[in-house]
């Protein structure tokens, strides 16, 4: 089946700095989307891309849907201590129901 | 804004018992899903659900089955709780109106003794 690899495993940063993380496939994705969890809640949509190359923003969040689609970052500017939490690359490729996840990228900032 | 509520945040259950998790959806979404969240194995999906009574296996539905009588309402039941079924279940819905985006519930943190 499809799989997504994501990196980093894990970062810590200190507040202020910007943070950068990615997701690349074999296969070729329709959609990919960014969401963040934080302990003990369900992931919650961050930003949705739907064309290859498209660029979108959602504060001080930026994600970029690759020109091949088989691939996808998300830059955080500026950490704060809130954006703790583990973030998932997740890609919808041919079948429209079902999503495919990264393992996940687990951020710490310290203040 | 959208909305997906599950039936408990936390739940202890003894080996052998009959499990129900509810979960619903205020979207009128067609899709929902039930996946479970392991430590290093990620979001895996157990089963996915696109209108009311019908449902797909997904990638790990041994153990477990579904039920879904209305378009909100999606069940899932693990009819003899194992040690092993210990877990985080999430429940999500989608929608072609919402372009297949995958809204999730806060999870029921499962653990059977």
């Amino acid at each position: 089946g499809q799989q997504l690899n994501q990196s980093p495993q894990s970062m810590f940063i200190q507040e202020g700095e910007d943070v950068s993380m990615n997701c690349t496939s074999s296969s070729i994705f329709n959609t990919w989307l960014w969401y963040k969890q934080e302990p003990g809640e369900g992931p919650v949509l961050l930003i949705a891309l739907y064309k290859a190359g498209e660029l979108t923003s959602n504060g001080r969040l930026t994600a970029q849907f690759g020109i091949t689609r088989k691939d996808s970052f998300l830059n955080i500017s500026a950490s704060i201590p809130s954006d703790v939490g583990i973030y998932f690359c997740a890609g919808l490729g041919g079948s429209n129901y079902k999503l495919t996840f990264g393992k996940g990228t687990l951020l710490t900032v310290n203040p | 804004d959208v909305k997906v509520t599950q039936s408990s945040r936390y739940l202890v259950k003894r080996t052998g018992e009959k499990v129900f998790l509810e979960c619903v959806q205020d979207m009128d979404h067609e899709n929902m899903f039930w996946y479970r969240q392991d430590p290093g194995l990620g979001l895996r999906l157990i089963y996915f659900s696109y209108d009311v009574k019908m449902k797909e296996k997904g990638d790990i539905p041994e153990g477990y089955s579904v039920s879904r009588e209305k378009k909100e309402r999606f069940s899932l039941i693990l009819e003899s709780a194992s040690t092993n079924q210990t877990s985080m279940y999430l429940c999500a819905s989608s929608s072609p109106s919402s372009l297949y985006e995958q809204y999730f519930g806060p999870g029921t943190r499962l653990t059977v003794t």
